[in-house]
């Protein structure tokens, strides 16, 4: 089965502090893409990030940071030093090929509020 | 480039009425989506298009609503006639593929549909 967990339903910290979205996909494809969006209260859908399955580097932006595992099929977020603008729902999203048809499902989304 | 452009950003419909949303993709994008996000059930997609022809429309729910592709930068989304558990927020997004590589999607702002 063809899947994405994001098993973190709600997550609430006090800023400052660090903390990480998990996502864990389920593939048999050897190529897909992973994804991250951010969607903040005023509801637009933003892209964070993207990475394809042959490229385990880890990514860091800013206070962003993304650990992708193949061997434990996870692609986990880290924001450090969190701040309330980053109070949002945050998506993990997989894309594969399935009878030469593009598919890209979502996880449920993590709610992630970041308390002053 | 302007992004995708979704219109109208708010519509406030009676049940039984006739709902057109509409969608730009961002220009040289060759796939299109159409989603539907409520509280209940998250963000589902509803219908893809790969060079304006649909792919997949197994998510549409059922025959009241309809998607068209009539040209590369233009499509809409009809749902007649309208219910009440229509109501939700519609995204509509792009992307540029070619053979295995996918981009990221690109999302409009969405359509906050009210059927009353």
């Amino acid at each position: 089965a063809q899947k994405v967990t994001q098993a973190q339903t709600e997550i609430s910290v006090v800023e400052k502090e660090d903390v990480t979205l998990d996502c864990v996909y389920e593939t048999r494809d050897t190529t897909y893409y992973l994804f991250w969006y951010k969607q903040p209260p005023s509801g637009e859908l933003v892209f964070l990030i993207r990475r394809n399955s042959f490229d385990e580097q880890n990514e860091i932006s800013g206070r962003y940071s993304w650990n992708f595992q193949k061997s434990t099929s996870s692609f986990n977020f880290t924001i450090t030093a969190s701040q309330v603008v980053d109070s949002a729902v945050y998506f993990c999203a997989l894309s594969f090929h399935m009878d030469s048809n593009y598919q890209l499902i979502w996880g449920a989304g993590t709610k992630l509020i970041i308390k002053p | 480039d302007a992004g995708v452009i979704q219109s109208p950003r708010h519509e406030v419909t009676e049940m039984g009425q006739e709902v057109t949303l509409r969608c730009k993709p961002i220009s040289g994008h060759d796939y299109l989506f159409w989603y539907r996000q409520t509280m209940m059930r998250g963000l589902e997609l509803l219908i893809y298009f790969n060079n304006n022809v649909p792919i997949d429309d197994s998510g549409m729910p059922e025959d009241r609503f309809s998607a068209k592709m009539p040209n590369a930068s233009f499509s809409t989304l009809k749902i007649q006639p309208s219910e009440p558990r229509d109501s939700a927020v519609y995204f509509c997004a792009s992307s540029l593929g070619s053979g295995t590589v996918r981009t990221e999607a690109f999302f409009g702002q969405g359509t906050r549909l009210t059927v009353v």
